[in-house]
């Protein structure tokens, strides 16, 4: 079975402070794909990224940047400089390639960025 | 562009009365369609999926059922709702046969049972 873990329940920051929400997944199959949701206070689910397990590069996108170790099975999201509007639910997922696009969510955590 | 609707937003329901919350997808054919519940403080939990028109799969038993009657139209029911199905139910599409397509969620309908 999968499983992912997102230990960081909830983080508060201050504006313009870096903050790296952390995400360790398990699972036995060679094949598979990570994600990173928000949830803004609305409730919807925005995707923000995907990974799939043989591509380990580090991807930057804005003040957006994610850190993918198969080593360490970790699959960490850095928001660099954090604005206000970054407060929100943060959930990390794992997606097998045999099971219909079925998603193992972690428990998210809540980042709170105070001005 | 690919559209999804859920509705209600809200809804409160006393126990033991039936339930039915409707989704549907535009502007996609042949999605695989998903129905998660989430508890107040945890990460989501997947109800059902379906791959096509008629075909569900649930991930736990439980007090609900789902259906798709149409190829884009997800509906999730209850005959009597319990005090423990008070929560957060999305609804969710992706790619068919896209391995790896990410998940796109409405809005969500936050129901509370009394």
């Amino acid at each position: 079975a999968q499983k992912v873990t997102q230990a960081q329940t909830e983080i508060s920051v201050v504006e313009k402070e870096d903050v790296t929400l952390d995400c360790v997944y398990e699972t036995r199959d060679t094949t598979y794909y990570l994600f990173w949701y928000k949830q803004p206070p609305s409730g919807e689910l925005v995707f923000l990224i995907r990974r799939n397990s043989f591509d380990e590069q580090n991807e930057i996108s804005g003040r957006y940047s994610w850190n993918f170790q198969k080593s360490t099975s970790s699959f960490n999201f850095t928001i660099t400089a954090s604005q206000v509007v970054d407060s929100a639910v943060y959930f990390c997922a794992l997606s097998l390639a045999t099971n219909a696009g079925k998603s193992t969510f972690g428990d998210g955590t809540t980042l709170t960025v105070k001005p | 562009s690919q559209t999804i609707h859920q509705w209600p937003a809200t809804l409160v329901q006393p126990v033991g009365s039936p339930l039915s919350l409707e989704c549907t997808v535009e502007g996609t054919s042949n999605p695989n369609l998903y129905w998660y519940r989430q508890a107040a403080g945890r990460g989501l939990q997947l109800l059902f999926y379906s791959v096509g028109i008629g075909q569900i799969s649930s991930e736990v038993p439980q007090n609900l059922s789902a259906s798709r009657p149409q190829d884009r139209q997800f509906i999730l029911s209850s005959k009597k709702l319990l005090l423990s199905d008070s929560g957060f139910y999305l609804c969710a599409w992706s790619v068919s046969g896209g391995r790896g397509s990410p998940l796109h969620f409405g809005n969500g309908t936050r129901l509370t049972v009394t």
